[in-house]
């Protein structure tokens, strides 16, 4: 069964940095590429960006809202892959999600909750 | 980037009518178009891809057409579980795009 469990978010200040992790198990990690999404309150899912897979060299494409700001990375020996969002903004404020593959997004995860706030 | 035009934002209907969500891309996306169901407080789950297949698991009563730019998602016969919102996503190069969504409310 694919498991995907998002964790880390939570609380902080406007300029603040946080990381996410979403801990996968029931698929072989190294095959997939992996994206994140995020949902502010009430409005529509945004997609952030995505990590390749092995075969094309774990590299990443990001959104133009964030790139320079987040960074996607992935641990192959745990499969875990992660969000380093730094500089971050009340807009920011959303509920993250990790998802398999590059798209159309087949598996989800339950979402993390991040609160960018003074 | 490619936008995508979703409407209507929302719709009121009851249980056991049928109903039409479309979706307009601002290029040619061929049949690159998914589209999902989110209920509140969940993860949003595939409903099709490939502007018309459907995911494993999905309801007849589900089904997904168009190509180039103009595409739609029609529920059959609505069941009380199909109430929600709907995205549909182009999945046709990067960067990867929704629409504004669509939430279903029972009439």
């Amino acid at each position: 069964e694919v498991k995907l469990v998002e964790s880390g978010g939570g609380l902080v200040q406007p300029g603040g940095s946080l990381r996410l992790s979403c801990a996968t198990s029931g698929f072989t990690f190294t095959d997939y590429y992996m994206s994140w999404v995020r949902q502010p309150p009430g409005k529509a899912l945004e997609w952030l960006g995505f990590i390749r897979n092995k075969a094309n060299g774990y590299t990443t494409e990001y959104s133009a809202s964030v790139k320079g700001r987040f960074t996607i990375s992935r641990d192959n020996s745990q499969s875990i892959l992660y969000l380093q969002m730094n500089t971050l903004r009340a807009e920011d404020s959303a509920t993250y999600y990790c998802a398999r593959d590059k798209a159309p997004f087949a598996y989800w995860g339950q979402g993390t909750l991040v609160t960018v706030s003074a | 980037d490619i936008q995508m035009t979703q409407s209507p934002a929302s719709l009121s209907a009851s249980v056991g009518e049928t109903v039409t969500i479309t979706c307009r891309a601002s290029e040619n996306i061929y049949s690159y178009l998914a589209w999902y169901q989110q209920k509140q407080g969940k993860s949003p789950q595939l409903l099709v891809y490939n502007a018309k297949t459907l995911a494993e698991g999905v309801p007849s009563r589900f089904s997904g057409s168009g190509s180039g730019t103009q595409f739609s998602l029609k529920i059959n016969s609505l069941q009380p579980e199909d109430f929600g919102s709907y995205y549909c996503q182009h999945h046709y190069g990067t960067p990867l795009t929704f629409g504004a969504g669509t939430k279903l409310e029972l009439k």
